[in-house]
Parts: structure tokens; sequence; C-alpha cells
């Protein structure tokens, strides 16, 4: 069962555009979120996170929103850079060890 | 910076053979963990330990063992490597506690021929 879903496997936009990626969970205990960027052939990089406690966090290209109420989850890009075409995870925790990864995003932006 | 460096980046082993894949962070980190990425599937937890000689089974233990014998080393040992473990092998750790950011090794592509 499928804790944390990432329901498009890809996505393209253009170059200066937003881009905007999903993540839905169906575990009300979890409290914590985080969002990945990886490139092929490199480990995960952490990207940004979100507690329960807000609804908003911004880093600067970079927002999470979180809507606890539907379980859902998505991060803003904007604007889009070539240089963010990477695959996107989201993760979330419930106040363990232990994080649950979704399946990922391939994000393209287009020059 | 934290740095996870993991021993090798490529590794073709035979069915059968005992593989071990070496994972060391610098920043003293207690908590350490292994996942394994897979098209479709993203990442799934293997083990994890949170301190020395502790360890506790993820989410896909099976065929698997860990060894944390240090702090800042974590060891990946597949008894008896099988096809369905060809992957990427991916190291991460954090400092300590809940809800704190993992940091990722550059990863494994280990395949089992």
């Amino acid at each position: 069962d499928q804790q944390v879903k990432q329901n498009s496997p890809s996505l393209s936009v253009q170059e200066g555009r937003i881009s905007i990626l999903n993540c839905d969970y169906t575990n009300s205990m979890f409290d914590y979120f985080l969002w990945y960027k990886k490139y092929p052939a490199e480990g995960p990089t952490f990207l940004i996170s979100i507690s329960s406690i807000k609804d908003k966090n911004e880093d600067g290209r970079f927002t999470v929103f979180l809507n606890k109420s539907a379980k859902h989850l998505s991060l803003h890009i904007v604007p889009s850079q070539p240089g963010d075409s990477a695959v996107y995870f989201c993760a979330a925790s419930a106040r363990t060890y232990k994080y649950i990864f979704g399946t990922g995003t391939r994000l393209k932006v287009l020059a | 910076d934290v740095k996870v460096t993991q021993s090798s980046r490529y590794l073709v082993k035979r069915t059968g053979e005992k593989v071990f894949l070496e994972c060391v962070q610098d920043m003293d980190h207690e908590n350490m963990f292994w996942y394994r990425q897979d098209p479709g599937l993203g990442l799934r937890l293997i083990y994890f330990s949170y301190d020395v000689k502790m360890k506790e089974k993820g989410d896909i233990p099976e065929g698997y063992s860990v060894s944390r014998e240090k702090k800042e080393r974590f060891s990946l040992i597949l008894e008896s490597a099988s096809t369905n473990q060809t992957s990427m092998y991916l190291c991460a750790s954090t400092l300590a506690g809940t809800g704190d950011t993992q940091y990722f090794g550059p990863g494994t592509r280990l395949t089992v021929l």
C-alpha cells in the first residue's frame, strides 16, 4: 500500500514558467514532509521541507504548500530553469526515524 | 557540509556471491539508512540504524543484512546475491531525532548477473 503517492511520473514545462509537482498521502499521522531533487547517477539532495503546523514554506524559487484536510502537498518552482530538470521525490515522516518516499516525478524544463 | 560516501559507484556481481556495500558519513550523525531505488517504485527502506550496533528492519529487509560497528560506517550485505537485487542502492544519514533532513550518498548501481 503506497502511503505517499506522486501520480504524475513526468512533467514538461517551458523555461520561465511555473512547475507544480504534486504529492498525496494517506497516513494522517504524517507530520513532516520533505522534497528531494535527484539528478541521474547522483544521490537525492534535500530541497525544502514543511511541518504539519504550517501550510506554506518558501525558499527562493521553491515553495511547498500543505493541505492537511486534503492530505496533499505541492512543490511550486517559479520561474523554472533548465537546471531544475531532475526527478523530484516527496517524503513523509510520522515522528519516527522512518521516511516514506513517493515514486518520483521527472521534471523536464524546456529551454 | 555533510558528506556521505559510498564505496563503489558501479558494481557487477554474479548470482550467489556475497556482496558488501559500504557507506561512510563524516558528520557524526546518529542515524544511517539503506534504500534501494527502482523505476516506478521510488525509494524503499531496507534497514536503518539509530546507534552503533543497533539496527531495525525497514520495508524490504529480505535477502539483506547490515552491520554498524562504528558510528560513521554502515554496511549493507547481500548474503547471496540474486538478479532481483539489481538496483540502485542509496545510503543516507541524519543527525538525530525525528524529522531531520536526510543526507544521501551518490548511490551504488549494482548489477547481479
